[in-house]
């Protein structure tokens, strides 16, 4: 079966860095995204990687190990605005976008 | 309108009760989807559209039916709403040609309760 793997909730401190894993196992792999969804609002696109290796965009960088089945968003310097769940979700090879449930981001001061 | 606009924001419903969510977006994107977003679950797929005209099941298709007549437009339907229904609704929008991959974009969500 299609499955995504990611921690229920994280809490970190604001300034410092922190590293959100996702496993996954789908039908064909097309691409790993990761979004950023804050309370009651849509999920909003950070990143996607189809080749394995580091994309750094800002203060976000996301990782992929396709031989693993395993990717991570890493968040450095963090601010209070992080606080947010943030989504992986897999695109399998129909296309479609296999989701996790989320890693809810707790920033404290 | 910019991006993807879904109407009605919140509604409460009575079970049994037909409702159609709307979702209308104008980006003249290919592909556009239906999902619910339930606590502790990830989102999942209703129903699909890769072009208009075409509709497909995802995931979690029973008790929903949806249309394409054209580009903008992806309305949702329940046709005799359930109490397991309730759920924060989610429309989403990508462009099939742009390249490798889709980028989904989300609408705001439509959070529907039946009681």
């Amino acid at each position: 079966g299609q499955n995504i793997d990611q921690p229920t909730e994280m809490t970190a401190t604001e300034g410092a860095i922190v590293q959100i894993n996702c496993t996954y196992q789908t039908s064909g792999f097309n691409g790993l995204f990761w979004y950023q969804q804050h309370a009651g609002e849509a999920p909003t696109f950070l990143s996607y990687n189809v080749l394995d290796g580091l994309e750094e965009k800002g203060r976000f960088s996301s990782f992929l190990s396709r031989s693993k089945g395993y990717s991570y968003l890493l968040l450095k310097e963090l601010q209070m605005k992080d606080s947010a769940s943030y989504l992986c979700a897999a695109m399998d090879s129909n296309y479609q976008l296999i989701w996790g449930a989320g890693t809810k981001l707790i920033i404290k001061p | 309108i910019a991006g993807i606009t879904q109407a009605p924001t919140s509604q409460i419903l009575a079970a049994g009760r037909r409702m159609t969510l709307r979702c209308t977006q104008d980006m003249r994107h290919n592909a556009m989807y239906w999902y619910r977003q339930d606590l502790g679950l990830g989102l999942r797929l209703i129903h699909y559209s890769n072009t208009a005209g075409t509709t497909g099941k995802g995931e979690v298709p029973d008790g929903y039916s949806v249309s394409r007549a054209n580009t903008d437009d992806f309305p949702l339907t329940l046709a005799s709403a359930v109490p397991s229904q309730t759920s924060v609704y989610f429309c989403a929008s990508s462009d099939s040609e742009r390249g490798s991959y889709n980028e989904q974009f989300f609408g705001p969500g439509t959070r529907l309760t039946v009681l």
